[in-house]
């Protein structure tokens, strides 16, 4: 069966600390997201992922980063974690091709204080 | 800017009724639509996805898509208490791999 990790299901971090979020899949899928959502506002996409080391900014890459070193690890990485960083945090993968649905991850519930 | 509309709802509808969830889209570029449920505190999973005009049923739900008037949409029959979820439209394009998700529609079925 498909199976996207995420490392942690709840995470509490302090407002300008490093905060990386990790994420594993086990389907040999090229494409990697990072998805962040928040009550009303959807599904946001932070980063993408096409390929090792290859990576596009989303819809709101301000105050992240991401690693792909590995074709099934995508890492996101809040350089110094915020107030307003205060979100759910979702990882998915898929295959290279527009019929291929998205699979997700359980989430971070990521809580910044 | 493609965009996804939905109705935020809630869509409240009786035990055994069936629940019509809609979407509708921009972009006539527009090529794979798909269905997520997305369960309270929990993450998005598939339930259907369509890419030609016309119905496509599995068991209780049935994804309609109308090309020319640009919408989807999804019918959930005979629907349980148990389809209470928000239900997001998502569609990807023939030049992107990156799907455009609606915000959602929330579902509540009342026994």
């Amino acid at each position: 069966d498909v199976k996207v990790t995420q490392s942690s299901r709840y995470l509490v971090k302090r407002t300008g600390e490093k905060v990386f979020l990790e994420c594993v899949q086990d389907m040999d899928h090229e494409n990697m997201f990072w998805y962040r959502q928040d009550p009303g506002l959807g599904l946001r996409l932070i980063y993408f992922s096409y390929d090792v080391k290859m990576k596009e900014k989303g819809d709101i890459p301000e105050g992240y980063s991401v690693s792909r070193e590995k074709k099934e690890r995508f890492s996101l990485i809040l350089e110094s974690a915020s107030t307003n960083q205060t979100s759910m945090y979702l990882c998915a993968s898929s295959l290279p091709n527009r019929d291929s649905p998205l699979h997700f991850g359980n989430g971070t519930r990521l809580t910044v204080t | 800017q493609k965009e996804v509309e939905q109705n935020s709802g809630p869509l409240s509808v009786p035990e055994g009724a069936i629940a019509s969830l809609n979407c509708t889209y921009s972009d006539r570029g527009s090529q794979s639509f798909f269905w997520y449920r997305q369960y309270s505190g929990k993450s998005p999973e598939l339930i259907m996805f369509i890419y030609s005009n016309g119905d496509k049923e599995d068991g209780r739900f049935t994804a309609q898509l109308n090309k020319a008037s640009q919408y989807v949409s999804l019918l959930i029959r005979d629907s349980q208490p148990s389809d209470s979820a928000t239900y997001l439209c998502a569609l990807s394009t023939g030049g992107s791999y990156i799907p455009t998700f609606g915000r959602g529609t929330s579902l509540i079925v009342h026994p």
